[in-house]
């Protein structure tokens, strides 16, 4: 039962570099979502997708891009890393059934930009 | 979008003292989830309670959401109980997003 898995745990890159973080989950649930939580801000929403080939921005999407071609994967690519995206990354993911959405969260990726 | 306060921001205690942590929100809400997220960063699921108490071993919750406030009691805390405890609500979004407060850093010492 691997549930919702993220890769890699860390990673140090540096300035101006791409880096891609993943994002895979076994439930088959529909929705997922990127969340970056840092100091003093708490969890905040990056992107948001309700299924394959569908995705929105969340509260800070600046600097970031995300694909869904399957619904297990749900990748997180940042095209030029920037200081200000060191942070810790956490996917989610939920299924909807009726007004029940409970979200279940991944281990998380430590980012370090240098 | 939809305000999350908690309280209080720090609680430090004793091993087998009991607590209480405090979340309010702005609007009306259709969830609302409880986390811990331990010292090695990971976020535990602990309650799904948009409305009513639940109980779960030592810990519990209630959710009044006409008042728009949920509480999450510790009681007989442990050292493993330490870590940070977040609220977070969706306000009943065709995607379920989560509003999430700032948390409560809770310290047990033995």
């Amino acid at each position: 039962d691997a549930g919702i898995t993220q890769s890699p745990r860390y990673k140090i890159t540096e300035t101006g570099r791409q880096v891609t973080l993943m994002c895979h989950q076994t439930w088959s649930h529909s929705y997922m979502f990127w969340y970056r939580q840092d100091l003093g801000h708490g969890l905040r929403l990056i992107y948001y997708s309700a299924a394959a080939d569908i995705t929105d921005k969340g509260e800070v999407p600046d600097g970031y891009v995300v694909s869904r071609s399957k619904t297990e994967n749900f990748p997180l690519t940042l095209e030029s890393a920037t200081r200000s995206q060191t942070s810790v990354y956490f996917c989610a993911s939920s299924s909807k059934q009726g007004v029940y959405h409970e979200q279940f969260f991944g281990p998380g990726t430590r980012l370090t930009v240098l | 979008g939809i305000q999350v306060e908690q309280s209080p921001p720090d609680l430090i205690l004793q091993e087998g003292a009991n607590s209480t942590l405090r979340c309010n929100f702005s609007d009306s809400v259709n969830n609302l989830q409880w986390f811990h997220q331990n010292p090695w960063g990971q976020l535990i699921n602990l309650f799904y309670i948009p409305s009513g108490t639940k109980q779960n071993g030592r810990l519990s919750a209630t959710t009044v959401a006409t008042e728009r406030y949920s509480l999450l009691y510790i009681s007989s805390s442990q050292t493993t109980d330490s870590g940070v405890y977040f609220c977070a609500v969706d306000r009943g979004s065709t995607l379920g997003r989560l509003y999430f407060g700032r948390g409560t850093q809770l310290t047990v010492w033995p």
